[in-house]
């Protein structure tokens, strides 16, 4: 069975900061990792790695593949409030649906 | 459409009743793909579609949930006989293909079982 641990479950930073979101997994014959933002309901796409893209940027968001090691990580440099969210992490197998973690709730203060 | 666009937004609905939540995909997108999503937790899988066919749905909790997709483009998730721990987020994710692109999903329907 596909698993997916994120930590921390939850974070709190001031403004400015830069925070590590951490994503480990196990699954059957990797597809994608997909990273997402969900504020309210709708989660919002950030990043998708795959074996031919272990590296993603847009921003101040960040974000890269460690295949071997089986994880990845979501690096967000100066953050601002509006970075408050829950960050998910999940990831497709051979059996193409995208199994999630239990997110990081990522509260920004200013 | 532009986006994944799910209705109702939200729905109340008594215990024991019959309910539809829909789903309309991007345009174009091949894959369709329903989760639950209970407070604090991820989305948790329930069924994906490749066209009009469900190419899995071993996450439908029991047989009281249903999801057809008949013409390959507008889904529905059936709930009969709704329990009160059937409250929860359902989302509604589409991609073109399945698996190595990227999925993106509507805004949810609340539904909440009283």
């Amino acid at each position: 069975e596909d698993k997916v641990v994120q930590s921390p479950l939850s974070l709190v930073v001031h403004e400015g900061d830069t925070v590590t979101l951490n994503c480990s997994y196990e699954v059957t014959n990797f597809r994608s990792l997909l990273w997402y933002k969900q504020e309210k309901k709708a989660p919002t796409f950030l990043f998708m790695l795959t074996s031919s893209g272990i590296e993603k940027k847009s921003g101040r968001l960040s974000s890269i593949l460690d295949k071997k090691e089986l994880f990845s990580i979501l690096n967000i440099t100066a953050t601002q409030t509006g970075d408050s969210a829950v960050y998910l992490c999940a990831v497709a197998g051979s059996n193409y649906k995208l199994t999630f973690g239990k997110g990081t709730l990522l509260t920004v203060n200013p | 459409g532009a986006g994944v666009s799910q209705t109702p937004s939200n729905k109340v609905t008594e215990k024991g009743k019959y309910v539809e939540l829909r789903c309309d995909p991007i345009s174009g997108h091949t894959a369709l793909y329903w989760y639950r999503q209970s407070l604090g937790q991820g989305p948790e899988f329930l069924i994906y579609f490749q066209g009009t066919g469900a190419a899995d749905d071993s996450g439908l909790p029991n047989d009281r949930f249903f999801a057809v997709r008949p013409e390959g483009s507008v889904s529905t998730l059936k709930i009969q006989r709704t329990e009160r721990g059937d409250s929860a987020v359902y989302l509604c994710a589409s991609s073109k293909t399945g698996g190595n692109t990227e999925a993106f999903f509507g805004q949810g329907t609340r539904l909440t079982v009283v």
